[in-house]
């Protein structure tokens, strides 16, 4: 695709809600990251993926948090049990190779927790 | 615990002039450095970056990189009301570390005319 993609661009859970966000990366691109940003805060790197391997999910912050790219293309991040402390903006990114290669970040969720 | 320090501002500069937006990192090992733009309720959109001492330019732009004193910069010339936007500045260790991103918290640019 021409950049990356996310749905849904707007989330509202109650608490509790288990959600899932979605992240299409570039195509052929092999590293997925997910991060959270908080409002006046920069992206928290949540987890890493190259192709379909999870490498890094030392930044996620409870076992509430799961992360999935099956075939190494789409991503899925899913929140059981929804807090209001996960209310953020859940930003994707994707990069052509591994190491330092530039991410290319798509639009985010904004997930607000009722 | 890496950190990358920023200024949160709001940075206030008047149109025309050049805007001067600082970042420190704690890594020392550190190798790239990103300065990425972000416009509100807008994703990160890259704009520079650095991995060797000194400066370098594109356009309006210049990134400045002190590793000795940990010290990256980014300057814009001849700002723009558009340029109004939060700059993140992201460290990442590079090679024979983790190949993650630490992203400062970004400085607000406000560019008046």
């Amino acid at each position: 695709g021409a950049g990356v993609s996310q749905s849904p661009r707007y989330k509202v859970a109650k608490r509790g809600q288990d959600v899932a966000l979605r992240c299409d990366p570039i195509s052929g691109h092999v590293s997925l990251f997910w991060y959270q940003q908080a409002l006046g805060q920069g992206p928290e790197f949540l987890t890493y993926f190259q192709n379909e391997a999870q490498l890094d999910k030392s930044g996620l912050p409870s076992d509430r948090f799961f992360a999935e790219r099956p075939e190494g293309s789409v991503s899925t991040l899913k929140i059981q049990r929804t807090q209001q402390e996960d209310s953020a903006v859940y930003l994707c990114a994707s990069s052509s190779g591994t190491g330092e290669s530039i991410q290319y970040f798509g639009a985010g969720t904004r997930l607000s927790v009722l | 615990q890496k950190e990358v320090e920023q200024n949160s501002g709001p940075l206030s500069v008047p149109e025309g002039a050049i805007a001067s937006l600082n970042c420190t990192y704690s890594d020392r090992g550190s190798q790239s450095f990103f300065w990425y733009r972000q416009y509100s309720g807008k994703s990160p959109e890259l704009i520079m970056f650095i991995y060797s001492n000194g400066d370098k330019e594109d356009g309006r732009f210049t990134a400045q990189l002190n590793k000795a004193s940990q010290y990256v910069s980014l300057l814009i010339r001849d700002s723009q009301p558009s340029d109004s936007a939060t700059y993140l500045c992201a460290v990442n260790p590079g090679p024979g570390g983790s190949y993650i991103p630490t992203f400062g918290r970004g400085t607000s640019l406000i560019v008046h005319p």
